[in-house]
């Protein structure tokens, strides 16, 4: 089992809907949980970065932490053809970059 | 403020070949890590310098090296190239290798043959 698991889609939903993407992850000593997004041929872009279980709301985008579950959501509401990249969560114990743990990533399509 | 730029963003090269990646960090950055990015294995993380020093190494072998700079500027080389290098070559910048202040660049994509 790996230790950060991301379905890898690809997920086709039309432009406006909400999306849901998730990340479940077995090392509960994990506190620091990121999202990126990563367009095609670009480097990826943090996007939510939140510390330890509960809530975080920015614009459109809602992040999620179940540390009871080892679960984390990233949801997108009215999403926009420009959001079509690739979503990839990551998180660790630290604050460190060298600890963290990325998922594969999620292709996410926004279709107009 | 100029991001991160690395260069060059595409190479083909040969096993057995050697090859350099170079990266430029945000200006005040003084944090570099390096990232391997390939379909099987997600992102992982090679390497971080600080202060012209490695402070951090991940798990990969003595093949893949690098250096800073005194400018900060940074550069990782690949010796004895294998099928398996094939992949995108992430360096991010940041101010002292804190993940929330990090800034990717947009990668070297090296193919090889």
């Amino acid at each position: 089992q790996k230790e950060v698991e991301q379905d890898p889609g690809p997920l086709s939903v039309p432009e406006g809907a909400i999306v849901s993407l998730n990340c479940t992850y077995s090392n509960s000593a994990f506190q620091y949980f990121m999202w990126y997004r990563q367009y095609s041929r670009k480097g990826p872009e943090l996007l939510m970065y939140t510390y330890s279980s509960g809530n975080k709301e920015d614009g459109r985008f809602t992040a999620q932490v179940d540390k009871s579950s080892k679960y984390i959501s990233l949801f997108i509401r009215d999403s926009q053809p420009s959001d079509s990249a690739t979503y990839l969560c990551a998180m660790s114990v630290d604050n460190y970059g060298q600890n963290f743990v990325f998922g594969p990533g999620t292709r996410l399509s926004v279709l107009p | 403020k100029a991001g991160v730029t690395q260069t060059p963003r595409y190479l083909i090269k040969t096993r057995g070949q050697q090859v350099t990646l170079s990266c430029s960090p945000i200006s005040g950055h003084r944090s570099v890590s390096w990232y391997q990015q390939t379909p099987g294995q997600g992102l992982q993380f090679l390497f971080e310098y600080f202060s012209e020093t490695q402070r951090n190494k991940g798990n990969f072998p003595g093949r893949f090296s690098g250096r800073q700079f005194s400018n900060s500027r940074s550069e990782m080389n690949v010796s004895t190239l294998e099928l398996g290098d094939s992949a995108l070559y992430l360096c991010a910048s940041s101010v002292d290798n804190n993940v929330d202040t990090q800034y990717f660049g947009p990668g070297t994509r090296l193919t090889v043959l």
